[in-house]
This record gives C-alpha cells, structure tokens and sequence, in this order.
C-alpha cells in the first residue's frame, strides 16, 4: 500500500461528459503529480502541483484540468471526453518540490463510450 | 514525447535467469529512477541513482548509470515468478516532473 488514495477506481461515461478523478496523497507528501497511462501512449506526465501552486505541466489537453486544495488532496477534471480520453489516471505523490521517489496510487480508469 | 526509452520492449526468461534492460535518454538529468508495474496496477519505485552517480544495488537489483551515454541498465538477478510485470525508467531532467519512458515487459517463466 502506497498510502496514496484515488478514486474511482473506475469509470465508465460516454463521449461528452465531465468526470473528476480524486487523489489523496500520501500524509505529508506536498507534492501531486497526474499521469495518464494509454496502451499507445506510454504513461504521459500531465501535471505537477506543491502544495497548492501548479510546479509543472505536460501535455495537457485544454479539455484537461487540476488543482490542489489546502488539504493537499487533488482533482484532475476531465470534459467533453473523447474515445481517446479512454486510460488509467494515475495519482503519485512525493514529499519535496523535485522529481525524487514517486509514490503512486493503483489509477482510475476511465472508459468513455 | 517520452525522455526515457527502454530496450528490449519485451523480455522472457526462465526463473534463476537474469534479467537486463536497458534505457536510453535524451537531456542532462538530475536522476534516473527504476519503477516496476504489475499489470493494470500502480508503479512501484524500485531504485533512484543520481547524476553523480555509476552503479547503485537494492537487494537483487543492480542500477548503472552512464551519462556520457545517457544511458542505465537494470539487471535482476536470479529471476523470481514474482518478477513477471513491466519495468520503466524514468528521469528527472531538473523540471519537477519525471518522465517515463515506454517500459520493457518482463515474463519469468516456472
């Protein structure tokens, strides 16, 4: 157990929607990173979050977006989905601002029809 | 587009073999860290070896590291069943994200 949280553990909607995905980090990590793993795509960086500010952005689509909250936990919103959008979302968490051991939640996936 | 690529994509090995993959990157980094996924589950960090740094061992993992080649190899020796899941390098290019590269899928045969 990493003792990163995230729910849900899936997820399936149609094309169009919005869906929030959740992410508790582990207890004292500040920082939250968001990957999203595609069989064609290899697991892509999303976007980085310390302790409330945004540190870092990967390919992220527009349609894409996240924030962290003073508790730390954070939400990746995901609109007007697409069949692409279809992945595991994967939550990690470390303690420091620097890319040093990621801890990582067992992923939300996401089907959309 | 991915830092890090792993070479052979795909691995299989009889159990007490051992296991080399290798990976190749493309920018100055501050460090490379090892990862291994059981199918459909979340990573789990096995090793992290920094710039300055040529070989690091973890149990029957060995980490080398060799930056004028931009390039690490993870051998696991004496191969377990245990040890059937994917393997990915990732490397910390001082932009506060890691980045992940495509991953070698390793199978142990009994």
């Amino acid at each position: 157990d990493s003792g990163v949280t995230q729910t849900p553990k899936h997820l399936i909607t149609a094309t169009g929607q919005r869906v929030t995905l959740r992410c508790s980090p582990r207890s004292g990590d500040l920082s939250v990173y968001w990957y999203q793993q595609s069989l064609d795509q290899g697991l892509q960086f999303l976007i980085q979050y310390y302790n409330g500010e945004e540190r870092a952005k990967g390919n992220i689509l527009e349609r894409f977006s996240a924030q962290q909250f003073p508790d730390l936990h954070s939400e990746l919103n995901l609109s007007s989905l697409e069949l692409g959008d279809s992945a595991l979302y994967f939550c990690a968490s470390s303690g420091g601002g620097s890319a040093g051991e990621l801890f990582f939640g067992e992923g939300s996936r996401l089907t959309v029809l | 587009s991915q830092q890090g690529e792993e070479d052979p994509q795909a691995l299989s090995i009889q159990e007490g073999e051992n296991a080399t993959m290798n990976c190749s990157y493309k920018t100055s980094i501050n460090n490379l860290q090892w990862y291994r996924q059981n199918s459909g589950r979340g990573l789990v960090h096995l090793i992290l070896i920094r710039s300055n740094e040529r070989e690091k061992h973890s149990g029957r993992l060995r980490v080398t590291l060799d930056t004028s080649k931009k390039s690490s190899s993870l051998l696991i020796t004496a191969s377990r069943a245990a040890d059937t899941a994917s393997y990915f390098c990732a490397t910390d290019a001082y932009d506060y994200k890691l980045s992940f590269g495509a991953g070698t899928t390793v199978t142990v045969r009994a």
